[in-house]
């Protein structure tokens, strides 16, 4: 079972500045199985990011994914104020179960 | 407007059972696979079981085996979660979530399969509590 490690656990910034969150894999797995999803406080998680590097319809620009192998990073240029969330990564390897990253919690500094 | 609305959460005593439901709206149901996914209270996202589109394959999380059982009626386009032997841990908050994957050829001619949950609905709250 591959197991997904995401960090910072929370990473405080402000509006304006670029946020880089990383998730790290325990094995290697397709760079088009790594997928990304937004939550906000009481409300369901939404999908970013799928393919490691595809935004998902409607997804602001400002949002890129990247990475290969084990390495994966999410990258938000300029921080709007609906940005600040917490972010997950998800795997789908070869078989199920398809587990996520514990989360990074995007927080007003 | 593609819409899943999960329903039967509640209050229910540790060894006991409960039954998820999750109506689908929107989009040809028969056609995708479901995967249902639970969040205990300020924690992170598990995932729970994942159903395929015929039904005929399910698949689990190791901490549900033996205990959920998944199915999906495709004539009445419901996912169904059946928990049983509940235990204080399973307390959370359950969300359905569609599955959007799709393969394409890219320019290298490489086929490529994206797999992501691209809908998903509100959730409903199970609570094991004595």
């Amino acid at each position: 079972e591959i197991v997904l490690t995401q960090s910072p656990g929370t990473l405080a910034l402000s509006p304006g500045e670029r946020a880089t969150l990383s998730c790290r894999a325990s094995q290697s797995f397709s760079s088009s199985n790594l997928a990304w999803y937004q939550q906000k406080p009481g409300q369901s998680p939404r999908l970013l990011i799928y393919g490691s590097s595809i935004r998902a319809t409607g997804i602001p620009d400002r949002f890129s994914g990247s990475g290969s192998g084990t390495d994966f990073t999410l990258s938000i240029s300029r921080l709007e104020p609906e940005d600040f969330a917490v972010y997950y990564c998800q795997q789908y390897g070869s078989s199920p179960p398809y587990s996520f990253g514990q989360g990074t919690k995007l927080e007003i500094k | 407007e593609v819409q899943l609305v999960e329903s039967g959460g509640g209050l229910v005593q540790p060894g006991g059972s409960l039954r998820l439901s999750c109506a689908a709206s929107g989009f040809t149901f028969r056609s995708f696979d479901m995967t249902w996914v639970r969040q205990a209270p300020g924690k992170g996202l598990e995932w729970v079981a994942l159903i395929s589109r015929s039904g005929g394959g399910t698949y689990y999380a190791d901490s549900v085996k033996g205990r959920f059982t998944i199915s999906r009626d495709n004539s009445d386009n419901t996912v169904y979660l059946q928990m049983n032997s509940l235990r204080a841990e399973d307390t959370a908050v359950y969300y359905c979530a569609k599955d959007g994957s799709y393969g394409r050829i890219r320019e290298d001619s490489v086929f490529v399969y994206y797999y992501f949950m691209d809908v998903w609905g509100n959730g409903t709250r199970v609570t094991v509590s004595s």
